[in-house]
C-alpha cells in the first residue's frame, strides 16, 4: 500500500519550460490537493479536486493548471515556468468532502522539489 | 492566507524534556489537526480534535483546544531525538472542509 505517490522527486527547469507533476493515490480517496511549500510561508493550496471530475482554485492558482485524470490521479501542470515557482510541491488526498469523522484528514506524498532557473 | 499560526517558530530542547507548541486561529472551526513533517518528507497526520472536545491524547501526544481563546496546544512528553521535525496545525471551518495550515514550529530535540 503506497499511499500517495508523486513523480518526479526532483526537477530543474529553465524559465519558460513546461512540465507536469504527477500524483496518484491508492486509498480510494475522493478528494485530492496540490500545495506548494516555501520557506517561512507554510503550505499554500494551489488547486484541489473535491471529487472525480471537479477541480477548484485554491489560494495561489496563478501559473498552474490541473487535471483530475481519474479517481486515483491528479496532475499539476506548469505551462511556462517562472523562477517564482521554485518550491517544494506536495500532493495530498483525503477520504471525503465533509469535516466529520476524520474524513478530511490529509495524506501527503513525499514531495517534488522544483527549481526554475 | 494561514488560519492557524504556530508559536514558537522554533524550539530546541534536550531529550527527555517535554515540548509544548501552540496554535492560534482567527475564525470558528469544525476541527483542528496537528501534522508532523520530518526533513525532506511529506506531512504526516498526528491527531484531530473536534471543536466540542477540550483534550485528546495519543501516545506521548496531548492536544488541548480552547475555543474561547481560539487556541490549541500540542504537548509531546519525554521527547526523543526522533521527534525532531516541524509541526503544523491545520484548521477547517467557516463552510470549508479543506484544512488551512499554519507556518509550523520547528522542533529540535538534542540527544
Amino acid at each position: 500500500n503506497a499511499g500517495v505517490t508523486q513523480t518526479p522527486k526532483f526537477q530543474v527547469l529553465k524559465t519558460g519550460q513546461s512540465m507536469t507533476l504527477q500524483c496518484a493515490q491508492d486509498m480510494n480517496h475522493n478528494s485530492m490537493y496540490w500545495y506548494r511549500q516555501d520557506p517561512g510561508m507554510g503550505l499554500r493550496l494551489i488547486y484541489y479536486s473535491a471529487s472525480e471530475g471537479t477541480t477548484d482554485k485554491g489560494e495561489v492558482p496563478n501559473g498552474y493548471n490541473v487535471s483530475r485524470l481519474n479517481k486515483r490521479e491528479f496532475s499539476l501542470r506548469l505551462e511556462s515556468a517562472a523562477p517564482s515557482q521554485t518550491s517544494v510541491y506536495f500532493c495530498a488526498s483525503s477520504e471525503g468532502t465533509v469535516p466529520i469523522g476524520g474524513k478530511n484528514i490529509q495524506y501527503f506524498g513525499a514531495g517534488t522539489r522544483l527549481s526554475v532557473l | 492566507s494561514q488560519q492557524g499560526e504556530e508559536d514558537p517558530q522554533a524550539l530546541s530542547i534536550q531529550e527527555g524534556e517535554n515540548a509544548t507548541m501552540n496554535c492560534s486561529y482567527k475564525t470558528s472551526i469544525n476541527n483542528l489537526q496537528w501534522y508532523r513533517q520530518n526533513s525532506g518528507r511529506g506531512l504526516v497526520h498526528l491527531i484531530l480534535i473536534r471543536s466540542n472536545e477540550r483534550e485528546k491524547h495519543s501516545g506521548r501526544l496531548r492536544v488541548t483546544l480552547d475555543t474561547s481563546k481560539k487556541s490549541s496546544s500540542l504537548l509531546i512528553t519525554a521527547s526523543r531525538a526522533a521527534d525532531t521535525a516541524s509541526y503544523f496545525c491545520a484548521t477547517d471551518g467557516g463552510g470549508s472542509y479543506i484544512p488551512t495550515f499554519g507556518r509550523g514550529t520547528s522542533l529540535i530535540v538534542h540527544p
